[in-house]
This record gives structure tokens, sequence and C-alpha cells, in this order.
């Protein structure tokens, strides 16, 4: 597609169950970020992929959190045991990652998908 | 650590200007961005600055001080859709984003 796609939008749990949260980069971009977001707040960064380099995984809260990008392209949040404070809106962004006088690097957000743990 | 500060909200009225300042403290800096964030939408890309000086771009200008770790986004004739957060992101040494906070920015008629 177009854009950064994500699924789904909107995702409502119980407590203690495992979510899987997609991203559909934009084609031909290499690095693909995962954020957070809660309520009017700002944007917490969670992982990071480039290419085949391993991923930066400094900004996952716990080791309930993990994500996976196959081939290069889509990526999967997983979260076990979601517990409360995990309901927030998840955020993908996809760039470029080529720095040059024509690039800048700048992110290009997916829609978010919200997760509410009930 | 590294840090970035923004106001948290701003109030302006329509066909204004205003200023919205963006400080920040990081190891290195490879540039500096704003976006735009509508409430309950995704954050868009409005300008990026990596030399010092203005960067127009129609009723949107940003300007970097890198020996002042400072930028400023400067939106003129503000019109109600402008009412939004804007979020200020800098690149550090290692190509990672620090991003700010945001700012509320809320238009008046």
């Amino acid at each position: 597609g177009a854009g950064v796609s994500q699924s789904p939008s909107n995702k409502v749990t119980e407590k203690g169950k495992d979510v899987e949260l997609r991203c559909d980069p934009i084609s031909g971009h290499t690095a693909l970020y995962w954020y957070r977001q809660s309520l009017g707040q700002g944007l917490e960064f969670l992982i990071y992929f480039q290419g085949n380099s391993a991923p930066d995984k400094s900004g996952l809260p716990s080791d309930r959190f993990s994500a996976e990008r196959t081939g290069g392209s889509v990526s999967t949040l997983t979260i076990q045991r979601t517990q409360q404070e995990d309901s927030a809106v998840y955020l993908c962004a996809s760039s470029l990652d080529l720095l040059g006088p024509l690039n800048t690097g700048e992110l290009f957000f997916g829609e978010g998908s919200r997760l509410t743990v009930l | 650590g590294q840090n970035i500060d923004q106001p948290t909200e701003m109030t302006a009225t329509e066909g204004a200007i205003v200023q919205i300042n963006c400080t920040y403290q990081t190891s290195g800096f490879n540039g500096l961005f704003w976006y735009q964030q509508h409430a309950g939408e995704a954050p868009t890309f409005l300008s990026y600055n990596v030399l010092d000086g203005l960067e127009e771009k129609g009723r949107f200008s940003s300007f970097l001080s890198r020996s002042k770790g400072y930028s400023y986004l400067l939106l003129k004739e503000l019109q109600m859709k402008d009412s939004a957060s804007y979020l200020c992101a800098v690149r550090d040494s290692n190509y990672q984003l620090i991003w700010g906070a945001g700012t509320k920015l809320i238009i008046k008629p």
C-alpha cells in the first residue's frame, strides 16, 4: 500500500491475555519503529528494526513485550499476559533510513492500534 | 541524560501568529524534526532542520540554532484546523530519535 498499515485498529482484551499487533511498512523502507502513546502523552519508544541488523530493543518496558520483523517487511508486536497499564495506542512508523541531502529520514506513521485491557 | 523540552499547552487566536519553542540536550545532533498530530490521529511530518537558520514552508516555518540547542516552529495566519499537538524530535549521534512530549495548541476564534 501507499502508507503504513496497522491492524487491528482497535483491540479490547482481558487482563492476562496475549495480543498481537501487526505493522505493514511502506514498501522499500528499511527502518521500522514501534512506539506507544498514552492519552495526552508523548511518544514512548519501544523497538527499532533497521535492515538485517539486530533490533534495538532498549525501549521495551518488560519481558512481556516482544517484536519481530519477518523478511525485512511486516512486523508483529506481541504483548503477553496483558496488564491494564498496557492500554495505549501502539504506533508503527517506517522510514528509508538512507541519510543524504535528498532524504531526511523522516518517519511515516500508521494510524495506530488502540489497545484496551480490561 | 537526553531530553527535549517544549511547552505543554499554548493558546492562540485564529488569524494570528504563534511560536512553539523546543530546547534539547542530546548526545550529538543529526537533525531536528517537527511533527503535527491531530487528536486521535497519527503524527505527520512538518519540517526538518539540520543546519542553523530558518526553513519556510507555506504558513509554517522552523528555526534551528545548534549552538543554543534551540528550535522553534512558527505558524502564521492560524486556522482552526491548526489545533493539534506539535511534537519536536531530535536525532542523536546514534541516529536515534528523541521525542518531546508535545505542545498542545488550542486555536480560538
